[in-house]
């Protein structure tokens, strides 16, 4: 896991701020996704993404949440006019593509831990 | 998307093989069978993985039958350290990525 880093660890938001989270991917990584995990529960997708690019936002819900991963700087999730029901954990994973071998695996960061009050 | 049965919880003493089951019936004949860990909240940490032969690396073993249709993970010594949800995942493969789909896990505890 060493080498990803998620920014903040813990987040408070009230109901109805905005939640920012940031994931920085390893070294040479272009390819980001974001998990979420509520209480007790098992990782769930939301979305993955390539440099400038969404690939895959099957996992994200409809409204309020939006992910980027620019050319320059770490990913974004967004998470607008918060409720309760967000909080949980959010982990983003690196990885470096399917050039680097269908065997290389996603590295997990630390974690976001957002709790909504 | 193939889906995975594990059992809720289990115990190891430390020192003894922690043998972890994963049933995957529907897996299909292109998916791998994936093995990640998660320490107390901590981000999931990748252990091993296996299409059809048995695997071993410095960490665990991981026995698939020769059906395909389970699974075993092997921590061969386990220690206090070892405590951790396991989670069992068959990769999906789609559009040339993998997008891991996670159970409920195994939550092990390993006991002096």
């Amino acid at each position: 896991n060493a080498g990803v880093m998620q920014n903040p660890r813990h987040l408070v938001r009230r109901r109805g701020q905005e939640a920012r989270l940031r994931c920085s991917p390893m070294k040479g990584h272009s390819h980001v996704y974001w998990y979420r995990q509520l209480p007790e529960e098992g990782l769930k997708f939301m979305v993955y993404l390539q440099k400038e690019n969404i690939i895959d936002e099957s996992g994200m819900p409809k409204e309020r949440f939006s992910a980027e991963f620019p050319k320059e700087g770490p990913s974004i999730l967004r998470i607008q006019q918060v409720v309760r029901g967000d909080s949980a954990a959010y982990f983003c994973a690196s990885w470096p593509g399917i050039a680097g071998g269908r065997g290389y695996e996603q590295y997990f960061g630390p974690g976001t831990r957002l709790t909504v009050t | 998307d193939a889906k995975t049965t594990q059992p809720t919880s289990m115990d190891c003493a430390e020192g003894r093989a922690a043998n972890l089951p994963c049933n995957h019936s529907t897996i299909s004949g292109n998916e791998y069978v994936y093995w990640y860990r998660q320490i107390h909240s901590q981000g999931p940490q990748y252990i091993i993985h296996g299409l059809k032969n048995n695997e071993t690396n410095e960490m665990a073993s991981l026995i698939i039958t020769e059906d395909r249709k389970s699974s075993t993970l092997i921590l061969p010594h386990a220690t206090l350290r070892d405590t951790a949800v396991y989670y069992c995942i068959v990769r999906l493969w789609s559009g040339g990525y993998n997008k891991l789909i996670f159970g409920a896990g195994t939550r092990l505890a390993v006991h002096p």
